[in-house]
């Protein structure tokens, strides 16, 4: 069974531009996370969705957005891009989405912004 | 959300039993305890969770403590494929507890 998937891996942008980071979950699962990791640091939650509907936002400005489609698999936008926003970018599904359900994450989507 | 506490680093020697601590003194009733690593270039994987009694899986163990403010990652036999940042996160059963915040974890460092 495919696990999570995530693209592109890797992203160059400059400054002021916008990225579109991709997520398909594990067939089944309806609860997609977005996390934004940059070097050295830990997980930082952006997103989470679940049955197409944004059910909580991190404390991320508002151009970072996504959304998430019929089929669960989701979309996240950064736009106006700054230098802090290079990262790497994880999406995680599960079939429950709280208390219980494990998480399974992505490979990541790395950002560059210069 | 619930915080979690955990230490910056940890060493082991290969094949010894590696004991894994992390305080939540903030946990609620609800609350599950879940542990994840991160192997060096990759997403992190789930190891284990639990919610009051001790679990056992194949990677892992987990002992909570009777008051559920603090449990352990018991790793019996520790590898070099066990180096990874451990994170201990609190995953609640209400949408808003979901964030599932994780925090800078535990780099476990294993010797021969």
């Amino acid at each position: 069974e495919a696990g999570v998937t995530q693209s592109p891996t890797h992203l160059i942008k400059t400054r002021g531009q916008q990225a579109t980071l991709r997520c398909s979950p594990i067939s089944g699962h309806t609860s997609v996370y977005w996390y934004q990791q940059a070097l050295g640091l830990g997980l930082q939650f952006l997103l989470w969705y679940d049955e197409g509907e944004e059910r909580n936002r991190g404390n991320f400005p508002p151009r970072f957005s996504g959304r998430q489609f019929p089929n669960y698999s989701s979309e996240l936008n950064v736009n106006a891009l700054e230098l802090e926003d290079s990262a790497l970018y994880l999406c995680a599904s599960s079939l429950v989405g709280q208390g219980s359900g494990e998480l399974f994450f992505g490979e990541g989507s790395r950002l560059t912004v210069l | 959300d619930a915080k979690t506490t955990q230490p910056n680093s940890m060493e082991s020697n290969e094949e010894e039993p590696v004991h894994l601590p992390c305080n939540h003194s903030t946990i609620s009733g609800t609350d599950y305890i879940h542990w994840y690593r991160q192997l060096p270039s990759q997403g992190p994987e789930y190891v284990i969770h639990g919610l009051t009694s001790n679990v056992n899986n194949r990677m892992a163990s987990l002992a909570i403590a009777e008051d559920r403010k603090s449990s352990t990652l018991i790793l019996h036999r520790a590898t070099l494929r066990d180096a990874a940042v451990y994170y201990c996160i609190l995953r609640g059963y209400t949408g808003t507890a979901s964030k599932l915040t994780f925090g800078t974890g535990t780099r476990l460092q294993v010797t021969l």
